[in-house]
């Protein structure tokens, strides 16, 4: 089945590093992506990471991935107030020619000054 | 370069009335098209997706429906607004798996108001 689930709320402290969990119930999907929105906006693609990865660092993010437990991660370092938003993990089910995302509900985070 | 425009940027519409939300891209050819909903304080439901011209899948039932008439275009349109199809309606693009990695764009939303 298809379904994608995240924490709803996360606040930090400028300076800190953000942490934002998700957990995904197909085993097979290959693609695996974090999208943040900023508010009244469309969704900014930051970073994806296949299947056959555990690990995928993008300057200040850090993509981790454990395919056992189903669970995606993104750790933002040295967290800055522009980095509050909502952040999307999604997920495209293999052999689905629409190559449609299935998106979790979204983690709002808060970074306070 | 692509880039996707979606229009209007919002819109407060009445009970019953008629709704068309536009979207095209340019800059590559034959994209899968896609409209999104984020419902207030929720994520985001596919609702149509089209892998070409006059190709058009519904995820949900729903009192919505889309059309594909230029292979660039893609038409969210309703007959009878409901205050239930209130929301943030996004459309996106992508020519396959690949391309939501490396070439993923969303338009930067409708959004609607049905009072």
């Amino acid at each position: 089945g298809e379904d994608v689930e995240q924490s709803l709320f996360l606040s930090v402290r400028e300076g800190d590093s953000s942490v934002i969990n998700c957990t995904y119930t197909d085993s097979s999907s290959t693609y695996l992506y974090w999208y943040k929105q900023e508010p009244g906006a469309g969704l900014q693609l930051l970073t994806y990471i296949f299947s056959n990865m555990d690990m995928k660092q993008d300057q200040r993010l850090t993509v981790l991935l454990n395919k056992k437990d189903k669970h995606l991660s993104l750790r933002i370092a040295d967290t800055q107030t522009g980095d509050s938003a909502i952040y999307f993990c999604a997920e495209t089910p293999p052999m689905d020619s629409s190559y449609k995302l299935i998106f979790g509900s979204g983690t709002r985070l808060l970074v306070r000054p | 370069s692509q880039t996707i425009h979606q229009w209007p940027a919002t819109l407060v519409q009445p009970v019953g009335s008629p709704l068309s939300l536009e979207c095209t891209v340019e800059g590559t050819s034959n994209p899968n098209l896609y409209w999104y909903r984020q419902a207030a304080g929720r994520g985001l439901q596919l609702l149509f997706y089209s892998v070409g011209i006059g190709q058009i899948s519904s995820e949900v039932p729903q009192n919505l429906s889309a059309s594909r008439p230029q292979d660039r275009q893609f038409i969210l349109s309703s007959k009878k607004l409901l205050l239930s199809d209130s929301g943030f309606y996004l459309c996106a693009w992508s020519v396959g798996a690949e391309g939501w990695g490396t070439e993923a764009f969303f338009g930067q939303g409708t959004r609607l108001t049905v009072v």
